[in-house]
């Protein structure tokens, strides 16, 4: 398996402008979690699925923010619209297992969001 | 909160010494995880010790754990440059909103 699989790996953009990353998990993982790192706030969790439902979104700073799962091998996490303060590394990770905190955590590799 | 806390928040040692990280949290847990991150790269899962062990080991890497002081520690023997990274303790309960909690992370830095 090639592992948790994100896109893009940079991105810049414009206040205002919409953005959207991606993550493709690891195949057979019922969990898919969406991490923020920041130096100031470390990471944060910001939502989780579970078979593909959402299962806890108090992480998601703001209505700007939503993430989807239409399918077990894809999920994205949009923000609209983008402000510098959103600048941040976005982790996708995906986790087997009955509970979330029940198995490790593979993570890609993050896209690094900067907003100017 | 279950959430780990890392200590030190940042070590630097010799090549070759070992490097002892410890990790303490608040609440009963069913696992402590163990993770490194290198610089510009995701978190990558090193261990992770049950409630119902006190001892593990993988390589060169030994974690410990002691539920009744809610501690953990991670002790890397003979230290390589490699090693340099950021190191995170998570913790996690049972039941089926038990995400784990990440703490906010121990620098190494390894000399050559």
């Amino acid at each position: 398996d090639a592992g948790v699989i994100q896109s893009p790996r940079h991105e810049v953009t414009e206040m205002g402008q919409e953005v959207t990353l991606r993550c493709k998990p690891i195949s057979g993982h019922d969990y898919l979690f969406w991490y923020r790192q920041t130096m100031m706030r470390g990471l944060e969790l910001l939502i989780y699925f579970n078979n593909n439902v959402p299962i806890d979104d108090s992480g998601m700073p703001e209505d700007r923010f939503s993430a989807k799962m239409p399918n077990a091998s894809f999920s994205t996490l949009k923000i609209q619209p983008s402000e510098p303060r959103d600048s941040a590394v976005y982790f996708c990770a995906s986790s087997p297992g009955a509970f979330p905190g029940s198995y490790g955590y593979t993570f890609g590799s993050g896209t690094r969001l900067t907003v100017v | 909160s279950q959430q780990g806390e890392e200590d030190p928040q940042a070590l630097s040692i010799q090549e070759g010494e070992n490097a002892t990280m410890n990790c303490s949290y608040k609440t009963s847990i069913n696992n402590l995880q163990w993770y490194r991150q290198n610089s510009g790269r995701g978190l990558v899962h090193l261990i992770l010790i049950r409630s119902n062990e006190r001892e593990k080991h993988s390589g060169r890497l030994r974690v410990t754990l002691d539920t009744s002081k809610k501690s953990s520690s991670l002790l890397i023997t003979a230290s390589r440059a490699a090693d340099t990274a950021s190191y995170f303790c998570a913790t996690g309960a049972s039941g089926a909103n038990s995400k784990l909690t990440f703490g906010k992370g121990i620098t190494l830095s390894v000399r050559p």
